[in-house]
């Protein structure tokens, strides 16, 4: 089974609207993180915003937010006021420790979003 | 500051052929990971250093795939007996180990292709 859904392969977006990209994750263990990256067309994976399991609130970096509902195992991320530079590939990904000291990544499939003019 | 370093940027080789990438992670970070994107298996894990520790190479594709790291700092993986299979591009993340979040900064990775 999945750790990581994300169920949209592709979004489109027009340029100055807010646009949520879907995440759905699955464990077991209490402890855990969520990060989202985003990859552009370059290819390199940067880092965009994190929210930790215990945390209580919602995090938020700027014009991005997470929607963190933590019964319904789902962490989407909110990008406000689209900007075509949004456009790349999205990645949701969880972080797991049961014990060790490997905080390895499990990324979902990532979302395509593409920000129109 | 400088952020994670890997070269080359991009390696083409013939099936068979031994390759080796690297991987310069940002100073200071103890924690140094290898992820290996495919089109087929999307971003899998491969192999984990901390410090002085054993690696974690519980993610390791098979015995052809071997990693080190050297003086805590730079790291090598080397994959012998390439495949076309292998052909995929290869990440580096690495982070500070510090509390939570524990944020990984990836490189800009390394395009392996096998002909």
């Amino acid at each position: 089974a999945q750790k990581i859904t994300q169920t949209q392969p592709g979004m489109f977006v027009q340029e100055k609207e807010a646009v949520t990209l879907d995440c759905t994750y699955d464990t077991s263990d209490p402890s855990y993180g969520l990060f989202w990256y985003k990859q552009p067309s370059s290819g390199e994976m940067i880092f965009l915003i994190y929210q930790g399991s215990y945390d209580q609130q919602n995090a938020t970096e700027g014009r991005y937010s997470l929607n963190f509902q933590k019964a319904r195992k789902s962490a989407n991320l909110v990008i406000s006021a689209s900007q075509l530079g949004d456009s790349a590939m999205y990645f949701c990904a969880m972080s797991e420790n049961s014990g060790g000291s490997n905080y390895k990544l499990t990324f979902g499939k990532g979302t395509l979003l593409t920000v129109n003019p | 500051g400088a952020g994670v370093s890997q070269s080359p940027s991009n390696k083409v080789t013939e099936k068979g052929k031994d390759v080796e990438l690297r991987c310069d992670p940002i100073s200071g970070h103890t924690a140094l990971y290898w992820y290996r994107q495919s089109l087929g298996q999307g971003l899998e894990f491969l192999i984990y250093f901390q410090g002085n520790s054993a690696p974690d190479k519980s993610g390791l594709p098979s015995d052809r795939f071997s990693a080190e790291r050297t003086g805590g700092s730079v790291s090598t993986l080397t994959i012998q007996r390439t495949q076309q299979e292998d052909s995929a591009v290869y990440l580096c993340a690495s982070s500070p180990r510090t509390a939570p979040p524990d944020t990984q900064y990836f490189g800009p990775g390394t395009r392996l292709t096998v002909l």
